[in-house]
């Protein structure tokens, strides 16, 4: 069965420190990844997807996310957080012709000044 | 309008009273899905559907159900609700749009059960 481990429940960097949030998954096949963002009280958004191709993936908000197949491993990082960034993190997996989206439990980031 | 609306926004409700959370699209997808979010655990499946006709449990489907009365209203309803289903509740869709492919979430129902 398909799984997402996000290892950190919590991450606190100073404000324009460089960022790195882990994400583990297991499947067998390639898998489509996400990486959503949800600011307190807010609803989910989009920050990245990988699909196929080159395996660091831009999107928005200044944040990228490596796909490394050998570590079945789709790690979110970011150089410079800025205050804006504390929110939780949610790394997600679909598995090809699944449809569906299994979701990590989470990593929430703190932002010190 | 948002793509994906879900009524109500917060819903306090009483235990063992039947709450139906609303869920509706203008993306023209097929796939729609439930999911509820607990602190500490994510957002975990509930129910999805592929069309009108095919319906499905997740991984937490007990004490749930779900209808799909048209491509783009699904529906998520609890028969008896208990303390424990209090959660932030999200529909979402899934398919094309706009040449790649992603989901589209709504912006969740808090409901609280006392």
């Amino acid at each position: 069965a398909q799984s997402v481990t996000q290892p950190d429940i919590h991450i606190t960097v100073s404000e324009g420190a460089s960022l790195e949030l882990r994400c583990n998954y297991s499947y067998g096949a390639t898998p489509y990844l996400f990486w959503y963002v949800q600011s307190p009280g807010q609803g989910l958004q989009l920050l990245l997807k990988y699909f196929s191709g080159d395996t660091l993936v831009q999107g928005i908000k200044g944040f990228e996310a490596e796909f490394k197949r050998s570590q079945s491993s789709f790690n979110l990082r970011k150089p410079s957080v800025h205050w804006s960034d504390a929110a939780e993190y949610f790394c997600a997996v679909e598995g090809e012709s699944s449809y569906k989206l299994i979701f990590g439990s989470g990593t929430r980031l703190l932002v010190r000044p | 309008d948002a793509d994906v609306t879900q009524t109500p926004r917060n819903r306090i409700t009483k235990t063992g009273k039947r709450i139906m959370l609303e869920c509706s699209q203008t993306k023209g997808h097929d796939r729609m899905y439930w999911y509820r979010q607990d602190p500490g655990l994510g957002l975990r499946l509930i129910y999805y559907s592929f069309d009108v006709k095919d319906i499905n449990k997740g991984e937490i489907s007990d004490g749930y159900s779900v209808s799909r009365q048209a491509q783009a209203k699904f529906s998520l309803s609890l028969e008896s609700a208990i303390p424990n289903q209090t959660a932030l509740y999200f529909c979402a869709t899934s398919g094309r749009q706009g040449g790649s492919y992603g989901y589209t979430f709504g912006s969740g129902t808090r409901l609280t059960v006392v």
